[in-house]
């Protein structure tokens, strides 16, 4: 059973361009949603995280957007870099638990 | 900034050959986890670890799996008898307490089975 489903595979975007990484979920009991990005040999890095009582949020150049009765979230990357080339996960972890649930991944690729 | 370290970066070991990869969460942390990553799949939960006992485990965590914190810094986690489909990266992970907490991750430990 595929708990969080991740859309595109992959993507590649021009330097300052705007990639969009989109996530479902079924689970109504998912109550935190990180996002992560992972280097080749690296392990996954938190990059961001949401709780369904925001509709948005903001770091820097990343920004979450959560729809909360469509089960959806979505990572924005502004002015993106060559440097944040990389695979990002989505994830959910359930309320009481601590175990995350992890998207397939999206290998980004900014172009210079 | 403290980091989750794994130990060793590399393993191979023949098909049926027992393994241990070793994990050393962030000092304070109090849960620790094991997540797996096939190559180019994702990331699958394996098993979370609490005041010393599993608190939680996978379907993938079978009775070929144990996990261990044998003093007060290491966390391990053996492979008794292992298959061709164990190799994958295996990811150690910490966080401080319960609530949203962020988890940190190491850099994983790739195994390749023979």
């Amino acid at each position: 059973q595929q708990q969080v489903k991740q859309s595109p595979q992959s993507l590649i975007v021009q330097k300052g361009g705007i990639p969009i990484i989109n996530c479902a979920y079924e689970n109504t009991a998912f109550d935190y949603f990180p996002w992560y990005q992972q280097f080749p040999g690296k392990g996954p890095a938190l990059l961001i995280a949401i709780r369904p009582d925001v509709s948005e949020k903001k770091e820097g150049r990343f920004t979450i957007s959560f729809n909360k009765s469509a089960k959806q979230f979505s990572l924005h990357i502004m002015d993106s870099q060559p440097g944040d080339s990389a695979t990002y996960f989505c994830a959910a972890r359930q309320t009481g638990a601590n175990n995350l649930f992890f998207g397939t991944g999206t290998r980004l690729t900014v172009i210079p | 900034e403290p980091e989750v370290t794994q130990t060793p970066s590399h393993q191979v070991t023949q098909m049926g050959q027992e393994v241990i990869l070793r994990c050393v969460p962030i000092s304070n942390h109090l849960y620790f986890y094991w997540y797996r990553q096939i190559l180019g799949q994702k990331v699958e939960f394996l098993v979370s670890f609490y005041n010393n006992e599993i608190s939680e485990k996978s379907e993938i965590f079978d009775d070929q799996f144990s996990v261990e914190r044998p003093d007060g810094s290491n966390f391990t986690l053996k492979i008794r008898s292992t298959k061709l489909e164990d190799s994958a990266m295996y990811f150690c992970a910490s966080i401080a307490g319960e609530g949203n907490q962020p988890q940190h991750f190491g850099d994983g430990t790739r195994l390749s089975i023979l």
